[in-house]
C-alpha cells in the first residue's frame, strides 16, 4: 500500500512570498489533514477534510492560509503571504474514516521564511 | 480543552535499559489513545492505539498502558537499542473533537 505523499520535502521562502504544498492521500482513505509542527512541538490541526467538504478549519488563520481539495482526493495548502513564524513542518495525513481510525501520516514539507 | 502533557521532554539512557515515557490528558472523556514514533526528518509513524476500553496495547518490546481515571498513559520500551532513537508522542482523541489532541513529545536517545 503507498503511503501518503507529499512534496516538496523542503522549501525556503522569504516573507510575503507565497508558497503551496501538495498531499496525495492513501487511496480510498476519505478522510485528509493538514497538521502544523512547529520545532519543539506537537503537531496543530490547520484543517480538516471529509470527501470533498470541510470538517474542522478553526485554527487555520484563513488571513493567510487556504487549503482545497481536488474531487476528494488530492490536496493542496496554501500560504499567502508567508510570515517568519510560519516557519515550520507540515504534515499532511489521511484516515479510512475519519472518526476515530487510525491517521497515517506523509513525510512533510518542511518551511523555512527567512 | 483538552491538554496532552509529556514528560520528560528529553531522555538519554544506555543500550539495554527499560524505560518509561509518561504522557497525562486533562479531559478523561477519550475515545482512544495513541503513541507514535518520528524520526528526524520523518513524518508520524503509529506505534501503538488503546481504545477508552483497553488497559493496554503491546507490540513486540513496547507495552502502552491507560489509565482514563488518572489521565495518563505510560510507554513502555523494553531492552532500548540505539534504533529506538527517535522523538515519541501520544495523543488523543476526545468525544466531541474531530481528531488527535497531540504533547509535545520526548525525545528519546539510546546509546550504544
Amino acid at each position: 500500500e503507498a503511503g501518503v505523499a507529499q512534496s516538496p520535502r523542503y522549501k525556503i521562502i522569504e516573507k510575503r512570498q507565497s508558497v503551496a504544498f501538495w498531499c496525495n492521500p492513501i487511496s480510498g482513505h476519505a478522510t485528509l489533514y493538514w497538521y502544523q509542527q512547529i520545532l519543539g512541538q506537537g503537531p496543530k490541526l490547520l484543517i480538516q477534510f471529509q470527501n470533498n467538504g470541510v470538517v474542522d478549519d478553526s485554527q487555520l488563520p484563513k488571513d493567510r492560509f487556504s487549503a482545497e481539495r481536488l474531487k476528494g482526493v488530492d490536496s493542496t495548502l496554501k500560504i499567502q503571504p508567508a510570515k517568519l513564524e510560519d516557519s515550520a513542518v507540515y504534515l499532511c495525513a489521511s484516515s479510512l474514516t475519519g472518526w476515530h481510525s487510525p491517521l497515517h501520516f506523509g513525510n512533510g514539507t518542511r518551511l523555512t521564511v527567512t | 480543552k483538552q491538554e496532552v502533557t509529556q514528560i520528560p521532554a528529553a531522555l538519554s539512557v544506555p543500550e539495554g535499559e527499560n524505560l518509561v515515557l509518561n504522557c497525562s490528558f486533562t479531559d478523561s472523556a477519550i475515545y482512544n489513545l495513541q503513541w507514535f514514533r518520528q524520526d528526524p526528518g520523518k513524518g508520524l509513524t503509529s506505534l501503538l492505539l488503546i481504545q477508552s476500553s483497553q488497559r493496554e496495547q503491546t507490540s513486540g518490546r513496547l507495552n502502552a498502558s491507560l489509565d482514563k481515571s488518572s489521565g495518563r498513559s505510560t510507554l513502555y520500551i523494553a531492552a532500548s537499542q540505539p534504533g529506538d532513537s527517535a522523538t515519541y508522542l501520544c495523543a488523543s482523541w476526545n468525544s466531541g473533537y474531530s481528531t488527535l489532541t497531540f504533547g509535545k513529545g520526548t525525545m528519546l536517545l539510546v546509546s550504544p
